[in-house]
């Protein structure tokens, strides 16, 4: 069954330091692959997507996720984080041949904290 | 241009109350989805339309959930006898006919 697995339910990091979620996931095929980022009160935002390509995305606010297919790995990055990026962040995953008519799976997310 | 709109933000309803979500989608995006967000998960997908038809309910927990799209825009989700455990966010999004899915802010719905 397919699955994406977010093992860090809340991490808490410095303001200005480097930042790195993980999220695995499980899929017959490699699927497409997103993180969102929620914020209080706010919807769900696009962050970055990969479909098909270079293995390193980028993304918006600075955010880069890596593909790794050997590890079923989606991570994303931020060099340096800023308080206004504490929120929720979740990694999604659609079936390959991916295109508006289909859900996405989304992981359990994980709570970033920025500590001043 | 005006995003995804969803009203009412917020919904109390008693138990065994029927109630209706709506959704407004972006203008001119063909698809549009349902997810229900639960405290402290990700969002749980329910249903998704292309045009006027339900394209895969296959995440419509049960037969009291029931989402309508008639004329290919605006949709209504629908939950008849509501039960405690339905309380959570139900988020609504739409996307172009090929492309990345825009989310609404959600209603939360709290059955007492």
């Amino acid at each position: 069954a397919q699955s994406v697995t977010q093992p860090d339910i809340h991490i808490t990091v410095s303001e200005g330091a480097s930042l790195e979620l993980r999220c695995n996931y499980s899929y017959g095929a490699t699927p497409y692959l997103f993180w969102y980022v929620q914020s209080p009160g706010q919807g769900l935002q696009l962050l970055l997507k990969y479909f098909s390509g270079d293995t390193l995305v980028q993304g918006i606010k600075g955010f880069e996720a890596e593909f790794k297919r050997s590890q079923s790995s989606f991570n994303l990055r931020k060099p340096s984080v800023h308080w206004s990026d504490a929120a929720e962040y979740f990694c999604a995953v659609g079936p390959p041949g991916y295109s508006s008519a289909s859900k996405i799976i989304f992981g359990s997310g994980t709570r970033l904290s920025i500590r001043p | 241009g005006a995003g995804v709109s969803q009203t009412p933000s917020n919904k109390v309803t008693e138990k065994g109350k029927y109630v209706e979500l709506r959704c407004d989608p972006i203008s001119g995006h063909t698809a549009l989805y349902w997810y229900r967000q639960s405290l402290g998960q990700g969002p749980e997908f329910l249903i998704y339309f292309q045009g006027t038809g339900a394209a895969d309910d296959s995440g419509l927990p049960n037969d009291r959930f029931f989402a309508v799209r008639p004329e290919g825009s605006v949709s209504t989700l629908k939950i008849q006898r509501t039960e405690r455990g339905d309380s959570a966010v139900y988020l609504c999004a739409s996307s172009p006919e090929r492309g990345e899915q825009f989310f609404g802010p959600g209603t939360r719905l709290t059955v007492l």
